[in-house]
C-alpha cells in the first residue's frame, strides 16, 4: 500500500533559524496537503498542494510540491516559538477511489528555543 | 469556516467498559467521515471510513467488531470501542470534509475533531 514518508523525526531549532521538513511519497500523489497540531491539540488544516511543481507561500511558510508529485517540503524562515508543534504531510494516492483517504506521514515534532 | 466537533474530550473507563465516541459536522453535511488513532509522539493512523447510510470501510488490521462504526445521518458518526482494554488507550480523532455543493471532493481539506483520549484502567 501507499507509503508516505517524513523527515526528520525531530528538529530542534534556536529561534529565528530556518527549518525544513520533507515528505517522501511511494506513489505518485494526486494531492499533498500539510497539517500543525500543537501539543495537546488536534490537527489544523495548513496548505494543500495539487500541481506538478506547485509551491506557495504563507507568510513565512514555503510549501513545495515535486515535479513527479511524489515528493514535498515545508519550509520555514526564522522561525518563532509560535511554530512550536508536530508538523505533517498528507497524502492521497492518484487515481482509484475519490473519498479522499489520505496517508499521514509520521510528523517532524519541531522545537524552538528562544 | 467548517467545524468539526467531537464527544466526550476524555475517557477513564474500567477493562471491559464499551465507550462511544461522536462526530459531528456543525455547518456542514459530511457522507464520509474519517477516524484515526494516534498513540503519543506517533502519527494518525487511520482506522475506518465511515460512510453515510452504509457499511463503514476499515483499515487492515483493524477490528470492526471491536470499534463499531455508524454513520446515520450526514452530520453524526460514532465510533464505539467495544470491551475496551488497555492496550486501547490512545487518542482518537475523527475527521470530515466540507461536501455541501462541491466537486472534486479529493481535493477538500480535512477538518479534525479535538479529539477523544481514551483511558483504559
Amino acid at each position: 500500500g501507499q507509503q508516505v514518508m517524513q523527515i526528520p523525526q525531530y528538529q530542534h531549532v534556536q529561534e529565528g533559524e530556518d527549518f525544513t521538513t520533507y515528505c517522501n511519497s511511494s506513489t505518485t500523489l494526486s494531492n499533498i496537503q500539510w497539517y500543525k497540531q500543537r501539543p495537546g491539540g488536534h490537527p489544523v488544516f495548513l496548505i494543500q498542494l495539487v500541481k506538478s511543481g506547485e509551491v506557495k507561500k504563507q507568510k513565512r511558510l514555503t510549501f513545495q510540491f515535486g515535479e513527479a508529485k511524489k515528493n514535498s517540503s515545508l519550509h520555514i524562515t526564522a522561525t518563532q516559538t509560535t511554530d512550536v508543534g508536530t508538523y505533517f504531510c498528507a497524502g492521497r494516492q492518484g487515481g482509484g477511489t475519490s473519498y479522499g483517504k489520505l496517508t499521514f506521514g509520521q510528523g517532524t515534532i519541531l522545537t524552538v528555543h528562544p | 469556516g467548517a467545524v468539526v466537533s467531537q464527544h466526550p474530550s476524555w475517557v477513564i473507563c474500567k477493562s471491559g467498559t464499551s465507550v462511544k465516541i461522536e462526530c459531528r459536522s456543525l455547518d456542514f453535511q459530511a457522507t464520509t467521515m474519517f477516524w484515526y488513532r494516534q498513540f503519543p509522539k506517533q502519527s494518525l493512523m487511520l482506522m475506518a471510513t465511515s460512510n453515510e447510510g452504509s457499511k463503514a470501510t476499515y483499515e487492515q488490521g483493524v477490528e470492526k467488531d471491536k470499534f463499531l462504526i455508524n454513520h446515520a445521518s450526514l452530520t453524526l458518526s460514532t465510533l464505539t470501542v467495544t470491551s475496551a482494554h488497555p492496550e486501547d488507550s490512545s487518542f482518537y480523532i475523527c475527521s470530515a470534509r466540507d461536501e455541501t455543493g462541491r466537486r472534486g471532493l479529493s481535493n477538500q481539506p480535512q477538518h479534525f475533531g479535538d479529539g477523544t483520549r481514551l483511558s483504559i484502567l
